[in-house]
């Protein structure tokens, strides 16, 4: 089945800092959504984004599909946007989701 | 907003147990979904269901069964609870063509 890669795994940032989260896939995909999972463990969606650029608030996303990788900017990070974060890949209609393993943020007050 | 719930927060259970675990949207979502997470493993796809009645193994079925009676509830059952069971699991509801996820709190479960 497809492989989905994160990296880095664990990510430790000063409030106030720029990071870059990547997401590597193996295959063609259909859709690709980042979520973020808060300290409580509730999973919230950030992006939708199967190909192309999004930019939501203080958060952006790029996803390159021809080169099967997607990237999540965060801007002067918070200690709120602590937690990990997934990327998910859903291969074909239907909107069954293959996550990768995770990137943990730790932002530093 | 959407809004799914799950039956229990923390639960802790004897090996060889029957588990059910109960999730709830109130969205008319058809599809939903059930998820363990595990730590370097991110979220397994462990069944799945796009209407009433109606279920598709995903990733890791081995020893779980679902059941999906009515449209807004999925059950995730364990029929005999092993300690490699012990996991977080969440569960999910979506809109049937390609959409978001929406996740419930989860359920941290423990087999002794």
């Amino acid at each position: 089945g497809i492989q989905v890669e994160q990296s880095p795994p664990d990510l430790i940032l000063q409030e106030g800092a720029n990071s870059t989260l990547r997401c590597n896939f193996s295959d063609s995909v259909n859709n690709l959504q980042w979520f973020h999972q808060n300290p409580w463990g509730q999973l919230i969606n950030l992006f939708y984004i199967p190909s192309g650029t999004k930019q939501n608030g203080r958060l952006s996303a790029t996803t390159v599909a021809t080169e099967r990788y997607s990237l999540l900017y965060i801007s002067s990070s918070q200690t709120t946007d602590s937690g990990v974060y997934f990327c998910a890949v859903e291969q074909r209609y239907g909107n069954k989701l293959v996550f990768g393993a995770g990137t943990i943020l730790r932002v530093k007050s | 907003d959407v809004k799914v719930t799950q039956s229990s927060r923390y639960l802790v259970k004897r090996t060889g147990e029957k588990v059910f675990l109960e999730c709830v949207q109130d969205m008319d979502h058809e599809n939903m979904f059930w998820y363990r997470q595990d730590p370097g493993l991110g979220l397994r796809l462990i069944y799945f269901s796009y209407d009433v009645k109606m279920k598709e193994k995903g990733d890791i079925p081995e020893g779980y069964s679902v059941s999906r009676e009515k449209k807004e509830r999925f059950s995730l059952i364990l029929e005999s609870a092993s300690t490699n069971q012990t996991s977080m699991y969440l569960c999910a509801s979506s809109l049937p063509v390609t959409d978001t996820q929406y996740f419930g709190p989860g359920t941290r479960l423990t087999v002794l």
